[in-house]
């Protein structure tokens, strides 16, 4: 099983900056990567997939980048709307893994 | 617009069984995989099993297999999760996904539906 490690485990921030997350698969995933945001008492919204795709209607603010087993999601400059736990997930071995989350909190 | 909506969730003592049902809307349910992806409390999420379009394949997390079982009724629109002898830590909201048209990214989701196994 690949195992999908995120960091931090929360990042806090402030509107308007820049949000780096990290995502390291134990073993290489090439760029089978998706990542999702997730608010409280909601279900996950796909973000990006394929490592650096964005999904229909995700703003430009967001971005993904890497390959093999380092994946970064990068949102430029945080909307408020943009707080929430953000999830890593590999589609190139069985079974499927998500990494354990990084939230993302207001500061 | 696609619409999923679980149902079927509850309370249960260990041991028991639930089945857990998705009413699919808004696009052909018979040409896309589908998914149950579950989370504990508090904790992340974790891929349950998969069903091919037609109902062919099927795989699940080695933790549940032999406990549950997913499948579809390409008819109703519909999929389902029975799970049998249900432990504590199968507690969660269990949340019906769609894939495609990339292979295994969950691009649609439904809001869960909350299992509970306690006595």
């Amino acid at each position: 099983e690949i195992v999908l490690t995120q960091s931090p485990a929360t990042l806090s921030l402030s509107p308007g900056e820049r949000a780096t997350l990290s995502c390291r698969a134990s073993q290489s995933v090439r760029t089978y990567l998706a990542w999702y945001q997730q608010k409280p008492g909601q279900a996950p919204r796909l973000l990006i997939y394929d490592a650096s795709n964005r999904a229909s209607g995700i703003p430009a603010r967001f971005s993904g980048s890497g390959s093999g087993t380092d994946f970064t999601l990068t949102i430029s400059s945080l909307e408020p709307e943009d707080f929430a736990v953000y999830y890593c997930q590999q589609r190139s071995n069985w079974p499927l893994t998500f990494g354990g989350g990084t939230k993302v909190e207001i500061k | 617009e696609v619409q999923l909506v679980e149902s079927g969730g509850g309370l249960v003592q260990p041991g028991g069984s639930l089945r857990l049902s998705c009413a699919a809307s808004g696009f052909t349910f018979s040409s896309y995989w589908m998914n149950w992806v579950r989370q504990a409390p508090g904790k992340g999420l974790e891929w349950v099993a998969n069903i091919k379009e037609d109902g062919s394949e099927k795989f699940h997390l080695d933790s549940v297999k032999g406990r549950f079982t997913i499948s579809r009724d390409n008819a109703k629109n519909s999929l389902y999760l029975q799970m049998n002898s249900l432990r504590a830590d199968d507690t969660a909201v269990y949340y019906c996904a769609r894939v495609g048209p990339t292979v295994n990214v969950f691009y649609y989701w439904g809001q869960g539906t909350l299992v509970t196994v306690s006595s």
